[in-house]
């Protein structure tokens, strides 16, 4: 079945310092989506991308999808406290045919941010 | 707007108990449902999904069971929980747009 690896798992940042995460899949997606969990809380949706090659900024967070569309990558910069917490890649395979329920998560990066 | 109500927050549960969890989301019609477990704080697990009521699909055979009784509610089941059952329990939905939407989860210890 369709595999999303995702590295680091844990990732250390001084404040201040930029930060990435990198995302593989098994096989090529449709779409990919990130997710952010803060301690404690529950994911919450950060952005899709569904072109091959695409790019999307929010702020200090840049989102890229591979030109295969088989990864992705979240780059931070300047990290700041308010940026602690799990991000995770979750794509849609797309040869499942089966609509956006077969989102398959990555484990996550955990990242700490040392002010 | 939508909403999605997820509870209890915490439980603690003696092995072999029964279990239940419920989820129901507000402000919209006929959602894509899902519940997810996380286990240690990691990754995310899909345990089944339903697009309509009455419509269960379970992704990984195990101790639990899923129901959709009305179109905005989803439950969570077991007759007889094992201490492997402990986890992070997290309802989700979703429709035509981008992103799940996750309710804030249940922390249940199996004892």
């Amino acid at each position: 079945g369709q595999q999303v690896m995702q590295i680091p798992q844990y990732q250390h940042v001084q404040e201040g310092e930029d930060f990435t995460t990198y995302c593989n899949s098994s096989t090529t997606l449709s779409n990919i989506q990130w997710y952010k969990q803060r301690p404690g809380g529950h994911p919450v949706f950060l952005i899709q991308l569904v072109k091959s090659g695409e790019v999307k900024k929010q702020k200090r967070l840049t989102f890229q999808f591979g030109e295969a569309k088989k990864n992705s990558s979240l780059h931070i910069t300047a990290t700041q406290t308010t940026d602690v917490g799990t991000y995770f890649c979750a794509g849609v395979d797309s040869y499942s045919g089966a609509g956006s329920y077969q989102l398959t998560f990555g484990k996550g990066t955990k990242l700490s941010v040392i002010p | 707007s939508q909403t999605i109500h997820q509870w209890p927050a915490t439980l603690v549960q003696p092995v072999g108990s029964p279990l239940s969890l419920e989820c129901t989301v507000e402000g919209t019609s006929n959602p894509n449902l899902y519940w997810y477990r996380q286990a240690a704080g990691r990754g995310l697990q899909l345990l089944f999904y339903s697009v309509g009521i009455g419509q269960i699909s379970s992704e990984v055979p195990q101790n639990l069971s899923a129901s959709r009784p009305q179109d905005r509610q989803f439950i969570l089941s077991s007759k007889k929980l094992l201490l492997s059952d402990s986890g992070f329990y997290l309802c989700a939905w979703s429709q035509e747009g981008p992103g799940y939407t996750f309710g804030s989860g249940t922390r249940l210890t199996v004892v």
